[in-house]
């Protein structure tokens, strides 16, 4: 069963507006992570957040955790088209030796 | 840079056949992950394994096997190929051990079964 759920499956935005994606899991977590996937491609890394912390910068990437509403966001500030991907939260549970994801947000960026 | 390097960008093959998805990581990780992709339903866990010689059922294990022999290598079989299992497969592994929990993937093997 998938751990993660992101928040809109699809969203479309003009070029230089930020773009916010949630996700929601269930389980108590060690970290949370957000990948990206660009088409047909594998999964590669954005940020990780653990469970102790509660916002996190990376460049134009600003993620969130609420671990007492087992939920986070990712922002991408200040979009470009080259952002267009699929967007990926993944848990790692407490206890477990493995990553769960979430079915993605498809994120398209308009020139 | 860590590289995970799946066998084949994309195959094709016959109903009933015995298939192989080879991946091997060169960074020497401990947890090697076994997914399929498909629209709507993001990446489901199909094995996973911890060690040499390890391996446990993700979601989906129902179809598949998997075989870790050495470290670097992580292999996905199907025992008997079906159209249902047309689909992008994704290996990737992680190092907990190194105190890394992200992960790496590699290109992905998109099959047809038909």
């Amino acid at each position: 069963s998938q751990q993660g759920e992101e928040d809109p499956q699809a969203l479309s935005i003009q070029e230089g507006e930020n773009a916010t994606m949630n996700c929601s899991y269930k389980t108590s977590i060690n970290n949370l992570q957000w990948y990206r996937q660009n088409s047909g491609r594998g999964l590669v890394h954005l940020i990780l957040i653990r469970s102790n912390e509660r916002e996190k910068h990376s460049g134009r990437l600003r993620v969130t955790l609420d671990t007492s509403k087992k939920s986070s966001s990712l922002l991408i500030t200040a979009s470009r088209a080259a952002d267009t991907a699929s967007y990926f939260c993944a848990t790692d549970a407490k206890g477990a030796q493995k990553l769960v994801f979430g079915q993605g947000t498809r994120l398209t960026i308009n020139p | 840079d860590v590289k995970v390097t799946q066998s084949s960008r994309y195959l094709v093959k016959r109903t009933g056949e015995k298939v192989f998805l080879e991946c091997v990581q060169d960074m020497d990780h401990e947890n090697m992950f076994w997914y399929r992709q498909d629209p709507g339903l993001g990446l489901r866990l199909i094995y996973f394994s911890y060690d040499v010689k390890m391996k446990e059922k993700g979601d989906i294990p129902e179809g598949y096997s998997v075989s870790r022999e050495k470290k670097e290598r992580f292999s996905l079989i199907l025992e008997s190929a079906s159209t249902n299992q047309t689909s992008m497969y994704l290996c990737a592994s992680i190092s907990p051990g190194q105190g890394r929990t992200e992960a790496f993937f590699g290109q992905g093997t998109r099959l047809t079964v038909v």
